[in-house]
């Protein structure tokens, strides 16, 4: 069973550009949840997708954005870079809504650096 | 605004050592805590506790949690230098039901 695939894996971008980050879930997983981490405040949640609608929202700015397929893969977007978004981020997916499951599964992460 | 502690940031012990992590946390509308493991790049699940006192078990792993005074631990005995990884502490909570993370410690095990 293939697990969370995420890409690009790497990209390095400039200050005011935008970026979209892909993640493909595992087969049948309809939750797609993004977190950000970076060394200084660790894992971030950022939103969580479920059936193709924003279940949760994390305390990001507006410039980070997602949406969600059909198929349950999802894309986040971040416009107007800032420096300070660099960072891993990372996708996890789940069969159901929220985590009440408790099982996660991550992908191995994009890392995104702004110069 | 919900919040989870992981002490220490930091630990360097020697193969065979036993090691316990430490977790506080205050979340409104607490449902559960979970444990990873992550080496590289992607977190892998290790526990989830949601009621006090039940201890939780995998090898040489085990963890352990305290709704009282809103804590978990996780212990591992007789580590391997495979253990070293950062281990990340969470908690599901909140009134949206989101995973709130502690920033992790790292653990290094020499051999």
């Amino acid at each position: 069973k293939a697990g969370v695939t995420q890409t690009p894996r790497y990209l390095i971008k400039t200050r005011g550009q935008q970026v979209t980050l892909s993640c493909s879930p595992i087969s049948g997983h309809r939750s797609v949840s993004w977190y950000q981490q970076t060394p200084g405040q660790g894992l971030q949640f950022l939103f969580e997708y479920f059936s193709e609608t924003q279940r949760n929202k994390g305390n990001f700015p507006g410039r980070f954005s997602g949406r969600q397929f059909s198929n349950s893969r999802s894309e986040m977007n971040v416009s107007t870079l800032e420096l300070g978004d660099s960072a891993l981020y990372l996708c996890a997916s789940s069969f159901l809504q929220g985590v009440d499951t408790g099982e996660l599964f991550f992908g191995e992460g994009s890392r995104l650096t702004v110069l | 605004e919900d919040k989870v502690v992981q002490s220490p940031l930091s630990l360097v012990v020697h193969e065979g050592d036993t090691v316990t992590l430490n977790c506080s946390y205050e979340v409104t509308n607490f449902r559960s805590l979970l444990w990873y493991k992550q080496e590289k790049k992607a977190p892998t699940f290790l526990f989830m506790l949601t009621s006090s006192g039940i201890e939780k078990k995998s090898g040489r792993l085990s963890s352990i949690l305290d709704k009282k005074e809103l804590f978990s631990i996780l212990n591992i005995t007789a580590t391997q230098t495979g253990d070293s990884a950062i281990y990340l502490c969470a908690v599901v909570g909140g009134s949206a039901r989101q995973l709130t993370f502690g920033s992790g410690t790292q653990l290094t095990v020499l051999p």
